[in-house]
């Protein structure tokens, strides 16, 4: 039982550059997020989606896209990367949407965009 | 909107004492639920402990334990008998509403001395 999983550990991108970002669950939850952490902040969220085959925009979209592939599977998507975007990103997934439910976090991606 | 404060920037502890950590938070929901994650150097987010905002009584988790106090918005962290496995950063964190959107705050490190 892995968990929350993420690839890759870590990246360095050029501005401009596109990637993808691959998150996978294998707790059959429901829920998946994608959140950005930065020095001296919190945890922001970025986008969610509540169940197979939805996606909402969270806290900070811009620049951003997801793809729920399937169920365990949560994508993010830099299209044209930007020095701003040079953070740590950290997948979650959680039973289900409602507010009580525990978000379950993984091991996060270190992007540097130069 | 919901917000979440943690004025302690850093703090630190002597090995088996007694620590408390702060957090303060805003929301104009009536049914919400807090959160403490531990983020060790590893980056890992782990949660420590979960209270819902209709239960009176604190939450406790071994030697994690919460001081609830409601009308005050004020939801700490006590750690007793300290460990060096404890030192880590240590987000307090609100989620609210119909949706699992987690609101952070920014972190304390906490150290852990002998």
């Amino acid at each position: 039982n892995a968990g929350v999983t993420q690839t890759p550990k870590f990246q360095v991108l050029k501005t401009g550059q596109s990637m993808t970002l691959q998150c996978a669950q294998d707790m059959n939850h429901n829920s998946m997020y994608w959140y950005r952490q930065d020095p001296g902040m919190g945890l922001r969220l970025i986008y969610y989606s509540a169940s197979e085959g939805t996606t909402d925009k969270g806290e900070v979209p811009n620049g951003y896209n997801v793809s729920r592939l399937n169920k365990r599977e949560f994508s993010l998507r830099l299209e044209s990367a930007a020095p701003s975007q040079t953070s740590v990103y950290f997948c979650a997934s959680s039973w289900g949407p409602q507010p009580g439910d525990t978000q379950y976090f993984g091991p996060g991606t270190r992007l540097t965009v130069l | 909107a919901q917000t979440v404060t943690q004025s302690q920037p850093e703090m630190s502890v002597q090995e088996a004492e007694t620590v408390t950590l702060s957090c303060t938070y805003d929301t104009s929901e009536s049914d919400y639920y807090l959160f403490w994650y531990k983020q060790p150097p590893s980056r890992q987010m782990i949660l420590v402990i979960r209270q819902e905002a209709y239960k009176q009584q604190n939450a406790t988790e071994n030697r994690f334990s919460v001081n609830f106090q409601k009308a005050a918005k004020s939801f700490s962290l006590k750690i007793s008998d300290s460990q060096l496995g404890d030192a880590a950063m240590y987000f307090c964190a609100s989620v609210a509403g119909t949706a699992s959107k987690l609101t952070f705050g920014t972190g304390t490190r906490l150290q852990v001395t002998l």
